[in-house]
């Protein structure tokens, strides 16, 4: 059965812009989660999503959003970038949250120049 | 709040001699505990897992952990390394709050 799936693999931005970054999840899976990985802060949280309802955020700004779609595919937005969003992004999901196995994706690599 | 704390950032091992990476956990419930590699340009992998019952774990690729509760860890080992085994690898608590805590991970270089 397919995997998560992200796109797109990779992303150079600009200061200032916005991006949005997609994710489908492994079919069934209702539990959508996102992870900010950088070399300085490591793997962060920034939300969760089940059944299009958000269950947990992280502590990032509100430039940082995201939404869940009723067949559990879910897109997270960047607004006005900064050199520090530049990171991979990761998606996983499991079938109900995160007491369980996650499935990663590869990751969105996101370059801010 | 829960946390990991993953000691030895870089741990480097010869092919075939033990491989053990050392994971100390906070948390004021009882956590589920999991272990992940990272390979270069790519997701993370589940390696295994602990929620209740044996708190030796068996994993892929050979690896287990113990979960000790008394000493708030959940080590990773695998008795001989090889040369794939070289990756990132991260420690994560999970609790009630339908959220990963991760270590700040350790790089396993494997010499031949």
């Amino acid at each position: 059965k397919a995997g998560v799936t992200q796109t797109p693999r990779y992303l150079i931005k600009t200061r200032g812009q916005q991006v949005t970054l997609s994710c489908s999840p492994i079919s069934g899976h209702r539990s959508v989660s996102w992870y900010q990985q950088t070399p300085g802060q490591g793997l962060q949280f920034l939300f969760e999503y089940f059944s299009e309802t958000q269950r947990n955020k992280g502590n990032f700004p509100g430039r940082f959003s995201g939404r869940q779609f009723s067949n559990s595919r879910s897109e997270m937005n960047v607004s006005t970038l900064e050199l520090g969003d530049s990171a991979l992004y990761l998606c996983a999901s499991s079938w109900t949250g995160s007491d369980q196995p996650q499935h990663f994706g590869d990751g969105t690599r996101l370059s801010i120049l | 709040a829960q946390s990991v704390t993953q000691l030895g950032s870089h741990v480097s091992v010869s092919e075939g001699a033990l491989v053990l990476l050392r994971c100390n956990y906070s948390s004021s419930v009882p956590p589920y505990l999991f272990w992940y590699v990272q390979y270069p340009n790519q997701g993370l992998q589940l390696l295994l897992k602990y929620t209740t019952g044996a708190t030796l774990v068996k994993g892929i690729n050979g690896f287990e952990a113990e979960f000790k509760k008394s000493e708030t860890s959940f080590h990773l080992t695998k008795p001989s390394a090889h040369m794939s085994d070289a990756a990132e690898y991260f420690c994560a608590v999970h609790t009630n709050d339908y959220k990963l805590s991760f270590g700040a991970g350790t790089t396993v270089t494997v010499r031949a």
